[in-house]
Parts: C-alpha cells; structure tokens; sequence
C-alpha cells in the first residue's frame, strides 16, 4: 500500500527547533516530488517546501532560510527541518506526493499530518 | 507571486443541487490547477489535476473545467459524502498556491 507517515510533532516554545520525518510505503521516495504543506488551525492550506528527484529544491518566502527540506534514500524518508519557530507556525504540517509529471500533476499522496504547536 | 482567489468561501446547499466553485488566478496558469476535497480532520484529497483531469476513483459527478485565469469545480448532483471543503492549487510556479477554501454546508 502506497503510504505516507509524519511524525516529529509536538510543543516547542518561540525561537526552538524541531524535525519532522515523513516515511514512506509502497513506493520510492526519491523518484518523486515531495511536498510539505501546512494547515494553521481553522485556516486553509499552505504550501511550504519541495524536493524533486535530482535534489531542486524550492521554498515558499514564510520559511525560507528557517526551515530545510532533505531526504535520506535509504530510510525512504522526508524531512523538514524547522528553526527559529514562531507562534504562527503552529499548525497541522503534511507531506505530500507529486507524481513527477511536471506541472500537470498534483499532490496524489498524502499523509495523515502531525502537530506542531508553537507556544511559551 | 501567483494570487489564487476561490470563490465562494461558503455555499450552503441540499443534497442533489449542482454546485459550481470558481477558481481564479492572478495571472495565466494555463490548465496547471488542481483541485483537492479535505473532510474535517482528514487530509486533503486530489481530486482534479490539470484543471480538468478526474483522478482514479473520484466520482464522474465531479468535473474541473476552464484554463489561463478561470477556472471551475463542477459537482453535478451533490451527494451526503461531498460536504467539506474544497482547494484549488495551481502549479504553474513555485511558490504553489492554493485558494482559501470553499466550504459545502448542507442548507
């Protein structure tokens, strides 16, 4: 079964760090475009951070230079590491799968989310 | 940036009605718009990619039309299990953006 698990989660004040991971089943993460997208409490999504297969990477202006997008091929696995983390950062965070077809496809694939609260 | 604007952002209706949610970006994004449904709680769900392809396993009353600014979600006869809220994405440049969300509320 094709799956995608977050985890890495959690409480951390203004100004901490954390890494969330995202595991993958069923296919080969790194012949894929993956995505993190995010959802602050009672608001709509918001697009983040991707890798493509050969490595590109791009970052949306609210995160770039305080959260980085990795992938370790062995662990079939995804990363964001997020620093200098903001109240308004808090929010349910995803990753999601592109299928690679360019711009004509969409995110097919997408875990179930983990937490990430922000708060002193 | 490219400016998505989701239209309404609320529609209370019966089930059986047609419904129509508009998608319209700030500049031309050709067909590059996806569309995504996400019940409370749950992920989002691609439904519609490349403005007018049905992903494997979505229903046919579901239909995305349209290209260049305007762009449109279709559900031809709305059923009990289509009420959430429905995103537009466009992938015609990074930064992706998405719409702010249609919500479906039953009258």
């Amino acid at each position: 079964e094709v799956q995608l698990v977050e985890s890495g989660g959690g409480l951390v004040q203004p100004g901490g760090s954390l890494r969330l991971s995202c595991v993958a089943s069923g296919f080969t993460l790194s012949s894929y475009e993956m995505n993190w997208v995010r959802q602050a409490p009672g608001k709509g999504l918001e697009w983040l951070s991707y890798i493509n297969s050969g490595g590109a990477i791009q970052n949306a202006d609210s995160v770039r230079g305080r959260f980085t997008i990795s992938r370790d091929i062995a662990k079939n696995s995804l990363y964001l590491q997020m620093n200098s983390l903001r109240v308004e950062d808090t929010a349910v965070y995803y990753c999601a799968r592109e299928p690679g077809l360019g711009p004509r496809d969409g995110m097919d694939v997408w875990g179930q989310g983990t937490t990430v609260t922000v708060s002193s | 940036d490219i400016q998505m604007t989701q239209s309404p952002s609320s529609l209370s209706v019966s089930v059986g009605d047609r419904v129509t949610i508009t998608c319209r970006a700030s500049q031309s994004i050709s067909s590059y718009l996806n569309w995504y449904q996400q019940r409370p709680g749950k992920a989002p769900k691609l439904l519609i990619s490349d403005a007018s392809s049905l992903q494997s396993g979505v229903p046919s009353r579901f239909r995305g039309s349209g290209s260049g600014t305007d762009l449109t979600l279709t559900i031809s006869s709305l059923q009990p299990e289509d009420f959430a809220t429905y995103y537009c994405q466009q992938t015609h440049s990074f930064p992706y953006t998405f719409g702010q969300g249609t919500k479906l509320e039953i009258k």
